[in-house]
Formats: C-alpha cells, sequence, structure tokens
C-alpha cells in the first residue's frame, strides 16, 4: 500500500523566515497531493494542492512543487507569520481513490 | 450554510458497547471518508465511499464498519469498541472523488474503557 512520509516532524522559524515541509510517497501510481492545516482544536483545511501532471502550484505565500520521478513532494511557506503556526499534513491520494496522510509537522512561527 | 456535521462530538463508552458516529454533509458530494487522527500518526483512512451503496476499505478497516444508503450520510459503527480506538475521529466529503478539496467535519472524541 502507500506509505506517506513527512519530515521534519516539528519545525520553528522566526517571522518572516520561510518554511519547508517535506513528503515522500512510495506508490507510483498515486496522482494527487493535497496539504492541509490544522490549528489546534480544529478540523484539517486544505490550504493547497497539486496534481500530477504539474510540477508546481503557487498561491500567495505558499507553494507546491512535486517531483513525480523521485517521489517526492514540498510545501513552501515564505514570510511567514504567527498565524501559520500549526500543524501541517500532506496526503497522497492513489487511483482507487484512497487518500494516505504523512503523520504532521508542527509548526512553530516565532514573532 | 455547507458543512459536515458529526455527532457526537464528545462520547465516553465501554468495552465492547457497539455505538455509532453519524455524519452529514449538504453539499451534495459523492465522495465520503471517515479517518482517525491520532498523535504522532496523522491522520489514517478508516473508510472511504465513491456513492450510494459503494464503500472500500481503507488504511485502518479493522473494527468499523460503515454503510451509505443515502448520498448525505456516511455513519461510522463500531459493533465492540475496545480501548485501543480511543481516537480522534473525522469524516471528510469531497465533490465526486478523494482529487478534490475535502471538507472535514469537527471531530469526534472518543474515549473507550
Amino acid at each position: 500500500g502507500e506509505n506517506v512520509e513527512q519530515h521534519p516532524s516539528t519545525l520553528s522559524v522566526q517571522e518572516g523566515d520561510s518554511a519547508v515541509i517535506k513528503c515522500t510517497y512510495s506508490d507510483s501510481a498515486s496522482n494527487y497531493f493535497p496539504w492541509y492545516k490544522q490549528e489546534l482544536g480544529k478540523r484539517p483545511q486544505l490550504i493547497i494542492d497539486i496534481r500530477s501532471n504539474v510540477g508546481e502550484k503557487k498561491d500567495q505565500r505558499i507553494a507546491v512543487t512535486l517531483n513525480k520521478t523521485a517521489k517526492h513532494f514540498s510545501l513552501h511557506i515564505t514570510e511567514t507569520q504567527p498565524e501559520d503556526s500549526a500543524v501541517y499534513f500532506c496526503a497522497a491520494k492513489r487511483n482507487n481513490n484512497d487518500m494516505r496522510f504523512g503523520a504532521g509537522t508542527r509548526l512553530t512561527v516565532k514573532p | 450554510e455547507a458543512q459536515v456535521t458529526q455527532n457526537p462530538r464528545y462520547l465516553i463508552t465501554v468495552t465492547g458497547k457497539k455505538l455509532t458516529v453519524t455524519c452529514s454533509q449538504n453539499m451534495n458530494h459523492e465522495y465520503m471518508s471517515w479517518y482517525r487522527q491520532d498523535p504522532g500518526l496523522g491522520l489514517r483512512q478508516i473508510y472511504y465511499s465513491m456513492n450510494v451503496e459503494v464503500t472500500d476499505k481503507g488504511d485502518v478497516p479493522e473494527g468499523y464498519k460503515v454503510s451509505r444508503k443515502e448520498k448525505r450520510n456516511f455513519p461510522l459503527i463500531l459493533e465492540s469498541p475496545s480501548p485501543n480506538q480511543t481516537s480522534l475521529y473525522f469524516c471528510a466529503s469531497s465533490l465526486s472523488t478523494a482529487s478534490y478539496e475535502q471538507y472535514f467535519g469537527p471531530g469526534t472524541r472518543l474515549t473507550v474503557t
């Protein structure tokens, strides 16, 4: 089955710095890669996603890159702000529509 | 308001006592899914459903049942709960497949003693 590994498990940055979270997946048939943000005590919410026919996608301060050959994808947050502090989850979806999530990265942005 | 609702939000029960967690969405979504969230393990998919009467096992289906008799509802059934099913459970739905944004419910915190 699909395995999604996410690194690092915790990340602390100064406000204004960039943050990068990386994920690898094992099933080469995976074709959809979303990123979810979960604030403390809240439900996960989609922040950005990328499909397997695209190498990069950007939405304001957030970008995702996908390397299908190496089977890894990354989340990049620039100019971080305290409100970016949360747990971030990557995920990979296979053809049969099951979804596998990474274990999560707790991002702390220090003012 | 478009939303996914779950009930109950909190539940404490004893080993072996059957329980059902309900999930309902009002967005006419075809795809629905159940996840459990445990510290250090992220979100693990239990079951998912592509449409009415179509359900499939996810990553951790053991000890759970689901049904999809109506498009809007996707209940999670624990026939004989055990302490290792103590967890935070999320229901989610998306438009037609998992390749679209999943909207999560508020979560159900279950404790099995």
